[in-house]
């Protein structure tokens, strides 16, 4: 297997652009998670979808992200429009059937900068 | 969410053993508690998950005590290719959706 996979690798931008990240989870697995890593604070939970549909998206900053999972092997995140300070790496990771017992195996992640 | 607390920095030497000790007050019934290493320019990647009591599989040992409030991750003998940042994933309070902690990061000294 792949693993999950992640794109692009790199992102650099300028404020006010429209910004994009791309994930393919795991093969039938049905939980997606999306992350924002920092260093000021840390790996930071933005959403989770389960087949497919949000759960919990409490964790995403404002309304200037969004995120879809139309299907079982493709989510976004998008920054519209991106700032300086959503400059971070975003993570995508996916697992079997979600929960505390499930292990969450992640993507290589989006280094995001925004300038 | 429930809160895990950790460490924010460790130092060893190589060939002694490291114990990371994470606290999870918020605990629910059902949750396992699930470590995870960090390398730098990579994802967090699976290390090992309990229950209670003690696991161990080829890499670590984890030991909860009976009150589930606490656990410890023990790396034997770390080499500095053990050098990164260990993260505990706590309960989820019943909320079924697991935190991470801060993270602990780990430097491993010749």
């Amino acid at each position: 297997d792949a693993g999950v996979i992640q794109s692009p690798r790199h992102e650099v931008t300028e404020m006010g652009q429209e910004v994009t990240l791309r994930c393919k989870p795991i093969s039938g697995h049905n939980s997606l998670f999306w992350y924002r890593q920092t260093m000021m604070r840390g790996l930071e939970l933005l959403i989770y979808f389960n087949n497919n549909v949000p759960i919990d998206d409490s964790g995403m900053p404002e309304d200037r992200f969004s995120a879809k999972m139309p299907n079982a092997s493709f989510s976004t995140l998008k920054i519209q429009p991106s700032e300086p300070r959503d400059s971070a790496v975003y993570f995508c990771a996916s697992s079997g059937v979600g929960g505390s017992t499930d292990t969450q195996y992640f993507g290589p992640g989006t280094r995001l900068t925004v300038l | 969410l429930a809160k895990t607390t950790q460490p924010i920095s460790m130092d060893s030497y190589e060939g002694q053993e490291v114990n990371i000790t994470c606290s999870h007050n918020n605990i629910a019934t059902n949750d396992y508690i699930t470590w995870y290493q960090q390398f730098p320019s990579q994802g967090p990647r699976f290390i090992i998950q309990g229950y209670k009591t003690k696991v161990t599989n080829e890499v670590a040992s984890l030991f909860i005590p009976a009150d589930r409030k606490s656990s410890t991750l023990s790396l034997p003998r770390v080499s500095l290719s053990d050098t990164a940042v260990y993260y505990c994933r706590g309960g989820s309070g019943g909320s079924y959706i697991p935190t991470f902690g801060r993270g602990t990061s780990l430097i491993v000294h010749p």
